[in-house]
């Protein structure tokens, strides 16, 4: 079937404003992962879902930054006041569940650009 | 807390020579590891995992790499080098129970001359 979609594809936004970036994982994988790939950081773990379980949070840099997953699928990542750090290209990623036997698949991400 | 280091930013090869990207680990448990490639736009895609099984892992289009714990490195490497081997390669580890999130060494760009 279809792998990783993520969209918007390119994002441009002024300062302040807020986005929402979309991420369809592939059909029937439980776990959905966002990671952050920008210049200055290279790849970062945000956020982890796993099924029903509460989300693992800890890789979000401030409280701007929130992620929901419904109804087990569709998850979509919110920056709230953008701020020119958060330029970057948010990656999401599924796999089947947990563990690295599970392999993470990977869409083509979301290029954000704070102006 | 487990890291990973990628010597080297940039590696320029020749088409056919051999390909060596370099990967240290650091971790107080035993890691799992990951080579990742991303092409341009692209997102990234699995090359090859080290889940504690055979310490010589062999990945897709040829490449192939060692765990080695003594050295802690899992270095990744390619007999003869192709130009549609050009690609930023990034190498993971995840450690911990449960194993989920990846943590990214900072990528080495592959650059094939003709």
């Amino acid at each position: 079937g279809a792998g990783v979609s993520q969209s918007p594809s390119n994002k441009v936004t002024e300062k302040g404003k807020d986005v929402e970036l979309r991420c369809d994982p592939i059909s029937g994988h439980t776990a959905l992962y966002w990671y952050r790939q920008s210049l200055g950081q290279g790849l970062e773990f945000l956020i982890y879902f796993q099924g029903n379980s509460a989300p693992d949070k800890s890789g979000l840099p401030s409280d701007r930054f929130s992620a929901e997953r419904t109804g087990g699928s569709v998850s979509t990542l919110t920056i709230q006041r953008t701020q020119q750090e958060d330029s970057a290209v948010y990656l999401c990623a599924s796999s089947q569940g947990t563990g690295d036997l599970y392999e993470q698949y990977f869409g083509p991400g979301t290029r954000l650009t704070v102006t | 807390a487990q890291s990973v280091t990628q010597l080297g930013s940039h590696v320029s090869v020749s088409e056919g020579a051999l390909v060596l990207l370099r990967c240290n680990y650091s971790s107080s448990v035993p890691p799992y590891l990951f080579w990742y490639v991303q092409y341009p736009n692209q997102g990234l895609q699995l090359l090859l995992k080290y889940t504690s099984a055979a310490t010589l892992v062999k990945g897709i289009n040829g490449f192939e790499a060692e765990f080695k714990k003594s050295e802690t490195s899992f270095h990744l490497t390619k007999p003869s080098a192709h130009m549609s081997d050009a690609a930023e390669y990034f190498c993971a580890v995840s450690v911990g129970k449960g194993r989920r999130a990846l943590t990214f060494g900072s990528g080495t760009r592959l650059q094939v001359q003709p």
